[in-house]
């Protein structure tokens, strides 16, 4: 399995309700980076979390990062149906380099 | 705010066509890179540039060559274009060499080989 891999591949909630993702990673990072895809455009950076963080919030979102057990989780609080979307997690894996997962596919039905 | 812009958004060529695609980010950007994104496989890494004339392969560089001559324009080229080419091709660019912070992405080009 490749670095970055997002867990579940997709989720389907009602509005209003929250959404958790997971991100697991297999070698060492500086920092973990969330994005955000609506169908059939290029992605939306969210949130990066460094190596010595272990958590961050901006506005509904919330990032958690546990670098022993190579994790991270994307909280989306009090949902609505334009989160409606893919949600990407991306390691920096080397200099210059992101590596990116596969990504999670949020329904928020309304 | 950074743009990214892509020359097309949706493409079609024939087999064998050399085909471009063209990106330009308006922020002076160091890093520029390109992807290509394929359902299940996620976004895939074909090459990056670092500076100008500068580049580097990513992780599926075969088919493809690209061309930085200019610090905000970054060029992928397909030589000879096949079937299996078809895919949504993704730009991004990032402000500084060396760790990777935010990479800012441009709308896509859909590309399709008949």
């Amino acid at each position: 399995s490749q670095q970055g891999e997002e867990d579940p591949q997709a989720l389907s909630i009602q509005e209003g309700e929250n959404a958790t993702m997971n991100c697991s990673y297999k070698t060492s990072i500086n920092n973990l980076q969330w994005y955000r895809q609506n169908s059939g455009r290029g992605l939306v950076h969210l949130i990066l979390i460094r190596s010595n963080e272990r958590e961050k919030h901006s506005g509904r979102l919330r990032v958690t990062l546990d670098t022993s057990k190579k994790s991270s989780s994307l909280l989306i609080t009090a949902s609505r149906a334009a989160d409606t979307a893919s949600y990407f997690c991306a390691t920096d894996t080397s200099n210059y380099k992101l590596t990116f997962g596969k990504g999670t596919l949020l329904t928020v039905n309304p | 705010d950074v743009k990214v812009t892509q020359s097309s958004r949706y493409l079609v060529k024939r087999t064998g066509e050399k085909v471009f695609l063209e990106c330009v980010q308006d922020m002076d950007h160091e890093n520029m890179f390109w992807y290509r994104q394929d359902p299940g496989l996620g976004l895939r890494l074909i090459y990056f540039s670092y500076d100008v004339k500068m580049k580097e392969k990513g992780d599926i560089p075969e088919g493809y060559s690209v061309s930085r001559e200019k610090k905000e324009r970054f060029s992928l080229i397909l030589e000879s274009a096949s079937t299996n080419q078809t895919s949504m091709y993704l730009c991004a660019s990032s402000p500084n060499a060396g760790i990777q912070e935010t990479q800012y992405f441009g709308p896509g080009t859909r590309l399709l080989v008949l």
